[in-house]
């Protein structure tokens, strides 16, 4: 049964700085993952897809990495701003022909001012 | 292109009520999900629809809970008797190529 893991639970950084947002995964046969930032009493919204044949995606200051061999992917936020300040939750998809998104619990990230 | 969008946004109801939520997927979005979060949890899977095949309803907590979708459009998650810990952020997602999108959610609160 897959499982996804991510740490930490809640970051709280000075803006400007550098982070790193870990998601971990049991069952290394996914077909995809997607990482998604979901603001407070909002829905989740759609980061970066990460096919199971790619490394990484970059989108802006964010920078996405998959290594499927050891279960893990990371979120990468150059330069944080206090707008980034939000829940981010990665999903992974999986095996090709299955349906189900299974999500992690989320990192809570505060960018102080 | 407009994206997912769910009604009623926040929805208020007694003890024993039912309530209908409601999901207009992204056009020409063959995949359609619902989950739920309680407040401060994770995503829980409900119900997931696929084109005209059978939907996956092994999310569905109890009998008390119904969706349907009308071919690949609208869907309408139905909560009959309602409790108070059905009280939560209902979500809806579309997808077309396995890459998600989300609506606002629909916040029921059960009195």
């Amino acid at each position: 049964k897959q499982e996804v893991t991510q740490i930490p639970a809640a970051l709280s950084v000075p803006e400007g700085e550098n982070l790193v947002l870990n998601c971990s995964f049991t069952d290394s046969a996914i077909y995809n993952l997607q990482w998604f930032r979901q603001d407070p009493g909002k829905g989740l919204t759609s980061l970066l897809l990460i096919q199971s044949s790619q490394r990484e995606q970059t989108s802006g200051r964010l920078n996405a990495s998959l290594d499927k061999s050891s279960g893990r992917s990371t979120l990468y936020i150059a330069a944080s701003q206090p707008g980034d300040s939000a829940t981010y939750l990665c999903a992974v998809i999986g095996p090709s022909g299955t349906y189900k998104y299974i999500f992690g619990t989320g990192t809570r990230l505060k960018v102080l001012a | 292109g407009a994206g997912v969008s769910q009604s009623p946004s926040n929805k208020v109801t007694e003890k024993g009520k039912d309530v209908e939520l409601r999901c207009d997927p992204i056009s020409g979005h063959t995949a359609l999900y619902w989950y739920r979060q309680r407040l401060g949890q994770g995503l829980e899977f409900l119900i997931y629809f696929q084109g005209n095949s059978a939907p996956d309803k092994s999310g569905l907590p109890s009998d008390r809970f119904s969706a349907e979708r009308t071919g690949e459009s609208v869907s309408t998650l139905t909560i009959q008797r309602t409790q108070q810990e059905d009280s939560a952020v209902y979500l809806c997602a579309s997808s077309s190529t396995n890459e998600q999108f989300f609506g606002p959610g629909t916040r029921l609160t059960v009195l």
